[in-house]
């Protein structure tokens, strides 16, 4: 099976520029999230979502924002971008609800955004 | 206050000898889960391990095992007959229970591991 894949896996943007980030999830898995990893950094969360609906946003401004299709997979979008906003973005899926405790998520390769 | 605190930004280790990485904790949620995650240089985060808060045993994986002291909120990850495959970042997580809410995970800042031939 096909692990979390993410698109375009590099991206160049300037400021005040939009972009949006795209994730298919594993077969099966109906929990997507979304995490911003700055350089030397781990991950921070900022957004998940099952079923379609949004279940959790982590501290980012509104600029940010995300939704999910029907067949469950998802994008984030970036408005009016920022050179802090420079990162490693990471999707991942995971199998459980969207409370579940338990279940690992799985990341993908995530997508590297560079704002100049 | 830190949520997970790893202390050790780069450790070094030779081929075939154990290594550990620490990681504590700060919650005051009966119910959590503590995850390990490798991040080579492709950036891509690999689920190594887990452990419930309720768990009576130490979990285990393979080569992966996790050193869990409750009492002490650490879950240290214990690597035997480390490889040159192992050199990556590590990240301890956490993820905390309560009745509703998503199941954010928490990151620390990571431990660099170099496995030496």
């Amino acid at each position: 099976d096909a692990g979390v894949t993410q698109s375009p896996t590099h991206l160049i943007k300037t400021r005040g520029q939009q972009v949006t980030l795209r994730c298919s999830p594993i077969s099966g898995h109906k929990s997507v999230s979304w995490y911003q990893q700055v350089l030397g950094q781990g991950p921070q969360f900022i957004f998940q979502y099952y079923e379609k609906e949004e279940r959790g946003r982590g501290n980012f401004p509104d600029r940010f924002s995300a939704r999910q299709f029907p067949n469950y997979s998802s994008e984030l979008n970036v408005n009016a971008l920022l050179l802090g906003d420079s990162a490693l973005y990471l999707c991942a899926s995971s199998s459980g609800g969207p409370t579940g405790l338990i279940s690992p998520l799985h990341f993908g390769n995530g997508t590297r955004l560079t704002v100049t | 206050a830190q949520k997970i605190t790893q202390t050790q930004p780069g450790m070094f280790v030779q081929e075939k000898e154990a290594v550990t990485l620490d990681c504590t904790y700060d919650t005051s949620d009966p119910s959590y889960g503590l995850f390990w995650y490798k991040q080579p240089s492709s950036g891509e985060m690999i689920f190594l391990i887990y452990q419930g808060s309720y768990d009576q045993q130490n979990a285990t994986e393979g080569r992966y095992s996790l050193n869990f002291q409750k009492a002490r909120k650490s879950a240290n990850l214990v690597i035997s007959a480390s490889q040159l495959g192992d050199s990556a970042m590590y990240f301890c997580a956490m993820r905390e229970g309560g009745d509703t809410g998503p199941r954010a995970l928490t990151f620390g800042s990571g431990t660099r591991l170099q496995v030496q031939p």
